[in-house]
């Protein structure tokens, strides 16, 4: 199994919104990241988590909140977003941090209303 | 401070033609070079990737060129189809560092029939 599962792939919230992102992998993978892509950009770095615990924050606002149930879960919870974080969020894994070839799963489209 | 160069931004290329895409850094504690593809409504996937003690990677089509001592590299695609339509976004990669993997700004390729 070679893939990264994202869910949902489609989300419309709500300013006020409680909603959770999710992915999941199955490679064994101990590195797992969150990225967020607007139109036409390159993804952006938010959090790496290396063997469950966060090694990065990109200096993320605090209405992004990650978490790592185990090491092939990956969350993200959001709440109280605003319509400039409507983006792509990308999940993505690696074997281990200190590398350049990250598996990314398709994403969730966020629109915040 | 972008650490990765990328150009063109967009590039539109006959099929059977050669695409072209070109990128330059300036840290040489980068010692990873992936190249990522994306297709529209999708993650990006990695393509193929080389290490600075090599001058060229070739898998199918599609090839790296790498200069180090320029401190650049290119993706030429041979042959382009139509179904290479996507984006391309060059990354660097350091062993070290807290966010040690950097992407271009990408170009998005059409290869028209």
């Amino acid at each position: 199994d070679t893939e990264v599962t994202q869910t949902p792939k489609h989300l419309v919230m709500g300013m006020t919104n409680k909603k959770s992102l999710k992915c999941e992998q199955h490679m064994g993978h101990r590195a797992m990241y969150w990225y967020k892509q607007k139109a036409k950009k390159p993804p952006e770095l938010m959090f790496v988590y290396s063997y469950e615990k966060l090694s990065i924050n990109e200096s993320v606002p605090s209405r992004f909140s990650p978490e790592c149930p185990n090491s092939s879960l990956l969350n993200l919870h959001l709440h109280a977003l605003q319509p400039e974080d409507s983006a792509l969020y990308l999940c993505a894994s690696s074997v281990g941090v200190n590398t350049g070839e990250l598996f990314f799963g398709e994403g969730s489209r966020l629109t915040v209303l | 401070q972008q650490q990765v160069k990328q150009s063109p931004q967009s590039l539109i290329v006959q099929k059977g033609g050669i695409s072209i895409i070109n990128c330059a850094y300036e840290n040489t504690a980068f010692d990873y070079f992936p190249w990522y593809q994306q297709f529209p409504g999708k993650g990006p996937a990695l393509l193929i990737a080389i290490r600075p003690d090599v001058s060229e990677k070739k898998e199918g089509r599609f090839t790296i060129s790498f200069n180090k001592s320029a401190k650049q590299f290119s993706l030429h695609i041979m042959d382009s189809q139509p179904g290479d339509s996507a984006t391309y976004f060059c990354a660097a990669s350091m062993k070290t560092g807290a966010n040690n993997l950097f992407f271009g700004t990408g170009t998005r390729l059409t290869v028209i029939p």
